[in-house]
C-alpha cells in the first residue's frame, strides 16, 4: 500500500531564506505527484503538479523535483516571505486511485 | 476561475442526526472527492466518484454514504452522526484521471467543520 511521508512536520525560517520540504513515497508506480498549500482553517490550494515523466516543475518562487526511482520530491521555496506561512502538503496519484496525501509539513517565516 | 462551493462552513449537530454536507463544482469535472482532515491523521479519503451516479469507498467510508444525482453536485451523508465524526470536510474535484496535467489538477473547497455533540 502507497505511504507518503513528509519531512520535518514543522519548521521555522527568517525571512528571506531559501528553504527545501522533502516528500518520500514507496511505490514508485504513479501517474503525478501534487504540492498544496493549506492556509489554517483552509481548504488546499494546487501549487504545483509533476508528471511521472517529468523531473520538475516550477512556478514563480516554488520549484518542485521529483525522482521517482528513490521514491522522493522536493519542494524548493526561493527567498521566503511571511506569506508563505502555511501547511504544505504532498499527494501522488496512482492509477484507478484517488490522490494519497503525506501528511505535511508546517512552515513559519518570521520577519 | 475554477470553484468548488461547500454550502456550509461550520455546522453543529448532535449525536444521531441525519447530517447532509453539500458540494457543488462549476468546472464540469467527471471526478469528486470527499475527505475528512483530523490531527495527526492527515487527509483521509471517505469516497470518490468518477461520474454521475457513480461512486467508490475510499479509506474510511463506515457511517458514511454519498449521492451524486448530478455532475456539478456531490453529498456527503452522514447517517447517524456520532461525536467520532467531528472533523474538517473537505470536498474537492478534478476533469478526469489518467495523463495529462489538467485533468489531474485537484481543486478544493474551503472546508465544512463539523461538531457533533
Amino acid at each position: 500500500k502507497q505511504e507518503v511521508t513528509q519531512i520535518p512536520a514543522a519548521l521555522s525560517v527568517p525571512e528571506g531564506e531559501n528553504l527545501v520540504l522533502n516528500c518520500s513515497f514507496t511505490d514508485s508506480a504513479i501517474y503525478n505527484l501534487q504540492w498544496f498549500r493549506q492556509d489554517p482553517g483552509k481548504g488546499l490550494t494546487s501549487l504545483l503538479l509533476i508528471q511521472s515523466s517529468q523531473r520538475e516543475q516550477t512556478s514563480g518562487r516554488l520549484n518542485a523535483s521529483l525522482d521517482k526511482s528513490s521514491g522522493r520530491s522536493t519542494l524548493y521555496i526561493a527567498a521566503s516571505q511571511p506569506g508563505d506561512s502555511a501547511t504544505y502538503l504532498c499527494a501522488v496519484n496512482q492509477a484507478g486511485t484517488a490522490l494519497i496525501f503525506g501528511k505535511g509539513t508546517t512552515l513559519s517565516v518570521s520577519s | 476561475d475554477v470553484k468548488v462551493t461547500q454550502s456550509s462552513r461550520y455546522l453543529v449537530k448532535r449525536t444521531g442526526e441525519k447530517v447532509f454536507l453539500e458540494c457543488v463544482q462549476d468546472m464540469d469535472h467527471e471526478n469528486m472527492f470527499w475527505y475528512r482532515q483530523d490531527p495527526g491523521l492527515g487527509l483521509r479519503l471517505i469516497y470518490f466518484s468518477y461520474d454521475v451516479k457513480m461512486k467508490e469507498k475510499g479509506d474510511i467510508p463506515e457511517g458514511y454514504s454519498v449521492s451524486r444525482e448530478k455532475k456539478e453536485r456531490f453529498s456527503l451523508i452522514l447517517e447517524s452522526a456520532s461525536t467520532n465524526q467531528t472533523s474538517m470536510y473537505l470536498c474537492a474535484s478534478r476533469l478526469a484521471g489518467g495523463v495529462g496535467r489538467a485533468k489531474n489538477i485537484q481543486y478544493f473547497g474551503a472546508g465544512t467543520r463539523l461538531s457533533v455533540l
